[in-house]
């Protein structure tokens, strides 16, 4: 089984729309991120969180908001989905800044 | 803060030859710098990483990569690609001893091997 993983790996909704994307992660780690990837941009960091209870902004978070349900637990969601929110969301961990960041296979998001 | 520059967007080699991808950082503070790879519809993987040490670090799949911190950079090499290596390439940056310790990514590199 996959270390990380996110679901849904492919949504479609319309412009509005609450949406949810989830990730859970087997590795044990403390540290979980949201990034954004669009073409010719690279990956963009939404939210990060060093624990439970330590919940951070990154580069991009406006139009965002997360929630750290558990230590394998991070959910990202878009309370009112507007078209150029359209990418591909990658969730990741690490266990320690030096460390790997592990990634789950990511959500391709459409918003019509 | 840090940021990262990858001039090449697209690299197109032929098989069995040689490849650098470019990588340059800017900080004010330390760094340890990365390399991802990520393959058509999946996520990133970690090729390589420096830390500390010997400047000159192998990774995955014969891949290495060398940090020069005098030109600011880390780029990638590979004396004989294959076909398999087609895939995006990313450099990632983070400060050392800041409060946040966030991955910094480049935009990204297009390796397309041909055959």
């Amino acid at each position: 089984d996959a270390d990380v993983t996110q679901t849904p790996r492919n949504r479609i909704t319309k412009t509005g729309k609450r949406i949810m994307l989830e990730c859970s992660q087997t590795k044990g780690h403390d540290r979980m991120y949201w990034y954004r990837q669009d073409p010719g941009l690279g990956l963009r960091l939404i939210y990060y969180s060093f624990d439970v209870k330590d919940i951070n902004k990154g580069e991009i978070s406006d139009g965002y908001s997360v929630s750290r349900q558990a230590q394998a637990k991070f959910s990202l969601s878009l309370e009112s989905a507007i078209p150029n929110q359209t990418a591909l969301y990658f969730c990741a961990t690490s266990g320690q800044y030096t460390d790997t960041q592990y990634f789950g296979p990511g959500t391709r998001l459409t918003v019509l | 803060a840090q940021s990262v520059t990858q001039l090449d967007s697209q690299v197109p080699v032929f098989e069995e030859a040689p490849v650098e991808l470019r990588c340059n950082y800017s900080s004010s503070v330390s760094v340890y710098l990365f390399w991802y790879v990520q393959y058509p519809n999946q996520g990133l993987q970690l090729l390589l990483k420096y830390l500390s040490g010997s400047t000159l670090v192998k990774g995955i799949n014969g891949f290495e990569a060398e940090f020069n911190k005098s030109q600011t950079s880390f780029h990638l090499r590979k004396p004989s690609v294959h076909i398999s290596d087609t895939a995006e390439y990313f450099c990632a940056v983070v400060g050392i001893g800041g409060a946040t310790n966030k991955l910094i990514f480049g935009t990204g590199t297009l390796l397309a091997v041909q055959p």
